[in-house]
C-alpha cells in the first residue's frame, strides 16, 4: 500500500460527459502529480500541484483541469470526453525536504476510465 | 528537455536466469534521480530501485541491481535469479533534482515487457 488513495477505481461513461477523479496523497506529502496511461502505452505527465498551487504542466488537454485543495487532496476534471480519453489515470505524491526533491513518487492504484 | 529511451519493447527470461533491461536518457543536468518501476498485470506502479546521479556506486536491492554509466547516460536493470512474479512491464524513469523550483515530475520511457518462462 503506497498510501496514495484514488477514487473511483473504475468509471464507465459516455462521450461528451464530464467526470471527476479524486486523489488523496500520502500523509504529509505536499506534491501531487497526475499521469495518463493509455492502452499499452507509457505514462504521460499531465500536471503537478504543490501545496495548492499549480507547479508544472505536461501534455494536458484544455478539456482537462485539476486543482489541489487546502487539505491537499486533488481532483482531475475531464470534460467533453472522447473515446480516446479512455485510459488509466494515476495520481502520485512525493515529499519534499529542505528544497531538494526527496526521491521517488508514490503512486495510487489508478482510476480506469472507459468512454463508450 | 529530458528524454528516456527503452529500446527493448519485450524481453524474455527463463526462471532462475539473469536478464538485463536497457535504458538510456538524455539530459544536460548533472544532478538527478533515475528509477526503475515495475507494473504487473494489476497495473500498480511499484518502485524497484533508485539511483542518485551524484552517487557513483550502483544501487542494489536484493535480486535487482543497476549499471549506472553517467557519462554514457545509460541505466540498465539486472534481475538475477528471475522469478515468475517478476513478469511485468518495467519502466525506466528520470527525475530532476530541484532546489526550490517547480519541477520534479517523472519522465518515463515507453517500457519493456518482461516475460518469465517456467
Amino acid at each position: 500500500d503506497s498510501g496514495v488513495t484514488q477514487t473511483p477505481k473504475h468509471l464507465i461513461t459516455a462521450t461528451g460527459q464530464r467526470v471527476t477523479l479524486r486523489c488523496s496523497p500520502r500523509s504529509g506529502d505536499l506534491s501531487v502529480y497526475w499521469y495518463q496511461q493509455s492502452l499499452d502505452q507509457g505514462l504521460q505527465f499531465l500536471i503537478q500541484y504543490y501545496n495548492g498551487e499549480e507547479r508544472a504542466k505536461g501534455n494536458i488537454l484544455e478539456r482537462f483541469s485539476a486543482q489541489q485543495f487546502p487539505d491537499l487532496h486533488s481532483e482531475l476534471n475531464l470534460s467533453s470526453l472522447e473515446l480516446g480519453d479512455s485510459a488509466l489515470y494515476f495520481c502520485a505524491s512525493s515529499a519534499r525536504t529542505s528544497g531538494r526533491v526527496s526521491g521517488e513518487l508514490f503512486f495510487g492504484e489508478g482510476s480506469r476510465l472507459t468512454v463508450l | 528537455a529530458q528524454t528516456v529511451t527503452q529500446s527493448q519493447p519485450e524481453m524474455s527470461v527463463q526462471e532462475a536466469e539473469t536478464v538485463t533491461l536497457s535504458c538510456t536518457y538524455d539530459t544536460s543536468e548533472s544532478d538527478y534521480y533515475l528509477f526503475w518501476y515495475k507494473q504487473p498485470p494489476s497495473r500498480q506502479m511499484i518502485l524497484v530501485i533508485r539511483q542518485e546521479a551524484y552517487k557513483q556506486q550502483n544501487a542494489t536491492e536484493n535480486r535487482f541491481s543497476v549499471n549506472f554509466q553517467k557519462a554514457a547516460k545509460s541505466f540498465s536493470l539486472k534481475i538475477s535469479d528471475s522469478q515468475l512474479g517478476d513478469a511485468a512491464m518495467y519502466f525506466c524513469a528520470y527525475r530532476s533534482v530541484n532546489y526550490g523550483g517547480s519541477q520534479g515530475n517523472l519522465i518515463f520511457g515507453k517500457g519493456t515487457k518482461l516475460s518469465v518462462k517456467p
